[in-house]
C-alpha cells in the first residue's frame, strides 16, 4: 500500500528557531495535510495543500506541496514551546471526495524555553 | 470551523466489558466517518471507514466482530468494542469528512483502558 515517509522522527530546538520537516512519497497525491497533534488530544488540521506547487501560509506555519506531487514540506518560524507536540502529514490519492487518508510517521518536535 | 466531538474522552472498565466511543459532527453533515487506534508515539492507524446508512469497510487485520460500527445519520458514528480485553487498550480517535473537498476533521479521542 501507499506509504509516506515523514523526517525528521524528532527534532529538538530551542525557542526562535525556525524548523523544518518533510514528506515523501513512491507515488502521487492529490491532497497534502499537515496536522499537529498534543498529547491526549485529536490532531487539528493546520494546513491544506491542494494543487502541486502550491505554497500557504498559516501565521508562522508554511507548507509546500511538491511539483512532483510525491512531497511536501512543512516550515515553522521562529518556534514557541507551545508548537511542541507531534506534526503529521496525510495525503490523499484521489477521487472527488476526501476518502482514506495515508499518514506520515509523524515527527515530535520539543522546544526549550 | 468544523468540530467533531467524541465521547466519552476516557474509559475504564473490566476485561470482557463492551464500550461503546461516539463521533458527532456538530456543524455539519458528516457521509463519512473514520475510525482510527493510535498507540503511543505512533501514527494513525485507520480501522474502518463508514459510510451513513450502509456497513462500514474495515481495514485487513481488523475484527469486524471485535470492533462494532454504526453509522445510523449523518451526524454520529459510533464504535463498540465488544469484550474487550486489555489488548484493546489504545487511544481511539475518530474523524468526518465534512463537505465535498474538504479535509477530514478529527475529534479529540478516546483513552480506553482494559483492565
Amino acid at each position: 500500500g501507499q506509504q509516506l515517509n515523514q523526517s525528521p522522527q524528532s527534532m529538538f530546538i530551542q525557542e526562535g528557531e525556525d524548523v523544518s520537516m518533510n514528506c515523501t512519497s513512491s507515488s502521487i497525491f492529490n491532497t497534502w495535510l499537515w496536522y499537529k497533534q498534543e498529547p491526549g488530544e485529536g490532531p487539528v488540521l493546520l494546513i491544506a495543500l491542494y494543487k502541486a506547487g502550491e505554497l500557504t501560509s498559516n501565521g508562522r506555519l508554511t507548507a509546500q506541496f511538491g511539483i512532483t506531487r510525491k512531497d511536501s514540506f512543512l516550515n515553522i518560524s521562529a518556534s514557541i514551546p507551545s508548537d511542541v507536540g507531534i506534526y503529521f502529514c496525510a495525503g490523499f490519492a484521489g477521487g472527488t471526495s476526501y476518502g482514506k487518508l495515508t499518514f506520515g510517521q509523524g515527527t515530535i518536535l520539543t522546544v526549550h524555553p | 470551523g468544523a468540530v467533531v466531538s467524541q465521547h466519552p474522552s476516557r474509559v475504564i472498565c473490566k476485561s470482557g466489558t463492551s464500550v461503546k466511543i461516539e463521533c458527532r459532527s456538530l456543524d455539519f453533515q458528516a457521509t463519512t466517518m473514520f475510525w482510527y487506534r493510535q498507540f503511543p508515539k505512533q501514527s494513525l492507524m485507520l480501522m474502518a471507514t463508514s459510510n451513513e446508512g450502509s456497513k462500514a469497510t474495515y481495514e485487513q487485520g481488523v475484527e469486524k466482530d471485535k470492533f462494532l460500527i454504526n453509522h445510523a445519520s449523518l451526524t454520529l458514528s459510533t464504535l463498540t468494542v465488544t469484550s474487550a480485553h486489555p489488548e484493546d487498550s489504545s487511544f481511539y480517535i475518530c474523524s468526518a469528512e465534512g463537505q465535498r473537498g474538504q479535509p477530514q476533521h478529527f475529534g479529540d479521542g478516546t483513552r480506553l483502558s482494559i483492565l
